[in-house]
């Protein structure tokens, strides 16, 4: 099946750095999406983004459909971002099929 | 997107015991999603709940041990049954949804933090 990568597993940041998340994937996929899990374990959804880059507010995101990746950057980090952040994909054959990455964990620090 | 009430939003249960999880849609919808996550991992499809047939489960899943119903294009549950710690995780549902424009994707209930002692 589909491989989903993310990386890194784990970031501690100070307040106001900037980071980006990468996600891998090895197949064809219809759908891209980045999600926020909060410690309520709340999922938010951040980007629908299956090729292109978007932006909102300080978090953008690019995906490279051809190349199997997609970035997720986190600009003037706040406290309040931490959480873990999921990747997941729909793969192209299998429509409604949404397989997550292991996600990255962040940590970012006053 | 969609609004999705889930509830429980956690529970403490005893070992041999099910438990129900209810999730509600504010709209129709033709596909319901259910996931697990265990205590520090990724989230797992169990199953996916079609309105008038049976659920369709992933590899590791079985109707017994999940039982799902799906009565309308509204509302599932999904049951544990006959618990063991090892069922300790969060279960969320989820459904898709397409917006404005073209973009469409995923939206997931608040979770249900289920602990089994």
């Amino acid at each position: 099946g589909i491989q989903v990568e993310q990386s890194p597993p784990d970031l501690i940041l100070q307040e106001g750095a900037n980071s980006t998340l990468r996600c891998n994937f090895s197949d064809s996929v219809n759908n891209l999406q980045w999600f926020h899990q909060n410690p309520w374990g709340q999922l938010i959804n951040l980007f629908y983004i299956p090729s292109g880059t978007k932006q909102n507010g300080r978090l953008s995101a690019t995906t490279v459909a051809t190349e199997r990746y997609s970035l997720l950057y986190i600009s003037s980090s706040q406290t309040t971002d931490s959480g873990v952040y999921f990747c997941a994909v729909e793969l192209m054959y299998n429509n409604n099929d949404m397989r997550f990455g292991a996600g990255t964990r962040l940590t970012v620090k006053p | 997107s969609a609004v999705i009430s889930q509830k429980p939003s956690r529970d403490i249960c005893q070992r041999g015991t099910s438990l129900t999880i209810q999730c509600q849609v504010d709209s129709q919808v033709t596909m319901m999603f259910w996931y697990r996550q265990q205590p520090g991992q990724s989230l797992t499809l169990i199953a996916t709940a079609n309105q008038g047939s049976e659920a369709t489960y992933e590899s590791g899943f079985v109707i017994d041990k999940f039982p799902i119903s799906r009565p309308n294009l509204t509302f599932s549950t999904l049951t544990v049954s006959n618990m063991s710690p090892e069922d300790s995780s969060i279960y969320l549902c989820s459904v898709a949804w397409g917006g404005a424009g073209g973009d469409y994707g995923y939206t997931f209930g608040s979770g249900t933090r289920l602990t089994v002692v």
